[in-house]
């Protein structure tokens, strides 16, 4: 398996704009976590799935920001409109149980100036 | 809200030296407990995951030990070596919440 795949890796965007992240997940793996790492507040989670529904978005900041996991092999976390605090790199993780190892994708540097 | 703290912030070692990264939580119902090492500009790596019923785990030169009663756990990390540079993160689960440290960067000199 090519592990957990995230796109794209980079992205600048202006303020206001759109921004939509990417993750396909391990195939077989029932649960996806997106995450969000910053100097400041280190590494947060901001939602997961199970099976393709959402258990926790307790994590997820603002209204701005929404996910979504149209099928198990891939999911989508949108910001709009995006502010330069979102900058960050957002990570995408997998796991076969909740309480197992998760696998991390190589993460998605958002830059909103 | 559990809080999960890692001391030192960052540790610089000669190589061939032993260590130990420190990682201590709030809650002690944790579910399970993991280490994950990350590479400048990479995504994280698991590395050593303890279940709460568990008092430790052991992967090649790594030591992982867990005392849920103290809130704490170690990492150990024998005859480092430069390969091993690199931030080391703590996290643990209790009832589907997830948090992490801030994190060790652990520098080996050669």
């Amino acid at each position: 398996d090519a592990g957990v795949i995230q796109s794209p890796r980079h992205e600048v965007t202006e303020m206001g704009q759109e921004v939509t992240l990417r993750c396909k997940p391990i195939s077989g793996h029932d649960y996806l976590f997106w995450y969000r790492q910053t100097m400041m507040r280190g590494l947060e989670l901001l939602i997961y799935f199970n099976n393709n529904v959402p258990i926790d978005d307790s994590g997820m900041p603002e209204d701005r920001f929404s996910a979504k996991m149209p099928n198990a092999s891939f999911s989508t976390l949108k910001i709009q409109p995006s502010e330069p605090r979102d900058s960050a790199v957002y990570f995408c993780a997998s796991s076969f149980l909740v309480q197992e190892t998760q696998y991390f994708g190589p993460g998605t540097r958002l830059l909103v100036l | 809200k559990q809080e999960v703290t890692q001391i030192p912030a960052a540790l610089s070692v000669p190589e061939g030296e032993n260590l130990v990264l420190n990682c201590s939580f709030t809650d002690s119902a944790i579910y399970n407990l993991q280490w994950f090492r990350q590479d400048p500009g990479k995504g994280l790596t698991s590395l050593l995951l303890i279940q709460s019923s568990q008092r430790e785990q052991t992967s090649g030169r790594l030591n992982a030990s867990l005392d849920k009663s103290s809130g704490r756990s170690t990492l150990y990390i024998a005859a480092s070596q430069p390969g091993d540079s690199a931030t080391y993160l703590c996290a643990v689960s209790n009832f589907n919440k997830f948090y992490f440290g801030s994190g060790t960067k652990l520098n080996v000199k050669p």
